[in-house]
């Protein structure tokens, strides 16, 4: 699975937009990106994938850019329960090692009132 | 309500007591896992399920022990606990194994302290 980089932390105001960068630069075409955070000492919790489009649910929006080499995970209107760290995850669709996921140290976000 | 359950949540105990922590999920989930996180090291895999009596090993396999004889149930055995197992332990659970695009549902974690 390929490898990403994110800055170690990041601050937020409460009601802006949250942007989390994340780098991929080595990640293959059948591989996808993944966001998961883990609110402090509790289990981690999916939020968002994709491909390579462009992907929006309830919790927030992925952008993914023309190269696939980066991406932005949006929080479009951050509140105090968004303080978490967030991990960037790439992986392929299938492997035969079962569907581990593998956290690299992620970026904690801070929302401040 | 879909979730994963574990207990205890809290455990502390000595070197060499047997010991299990269970999991549970509700969801009629085939794959389920144990994931222990440790500060610096991140959420490193100790066992997985594909489905029912079919159990692998992870990353970290060393010291656990799991079965998997009915599919809501994963039980994580430690025979005989060290202090470098002291850790906290995570269990999850997705809807089938090999595809990353099922999401994975993580249970609210142990906390282990071996003394």
């Amino acid at each position: 699975d390929a490898k990403t980089t994110q800055p170690t932390s990041m601050d937020c105001a409460e009601g802006r937009a949250a942007n989390l960068p994340c780098n991929h630069s080595t990640i293959s075409g059948n591989e996808y990106v993944y966001w998961y955070r883990q609110i402090h000492s509790q289990g981690p919790q999916y939020i968002i994938h994709g491909l390579k489009n462009n992907e929006t649910n309830e919790m927030a929006s992925l952008i993914i850019t023309e190269d696939r080499k980066s991406s932005t995970l949006i929080l479009p209107h951050a509140t105090l329960r968004d303080t978490a760290v967030y991990y960037c995850i790439v992986r392929v669709a299938f492997n035969n090692a079962g569907n581990m996921l593998t956290f690299g140290g992620g970026t904690r976000l801070m929302v401040k009132p | 309500e879909a979730q994963v359950t574990q207990n205890p949540r809290y455990l502390i105990t000595v070197t060499g007591k047997k010991l299990t922590v269970t999991c549970s999920q509700n969801m009629n989930h085939e794959y389920m896992s144990w994931y222990r996180q440790d500060p610096g090291l991140g959420l490193r895999q100790i066992y997985y399920s594909m489905n029912v009596e079919v159990t692998d090993k992870g990353d970290v396999p060393e010291g656990y022990k799991v079965s998997r004889k009915e599919k809501r149930n994963f039980p994580l055995i430690l025979e005989s606990p060290s202090p470098n197992q002291t850790s906290l332990y995570f269990c999850a659970s997705s809807r089938m194994g090999g595809a990353s695009t099922d999401t994975q549902y993580f249970g609210p974690g142990t906390r282990l302290t071996v003394l």
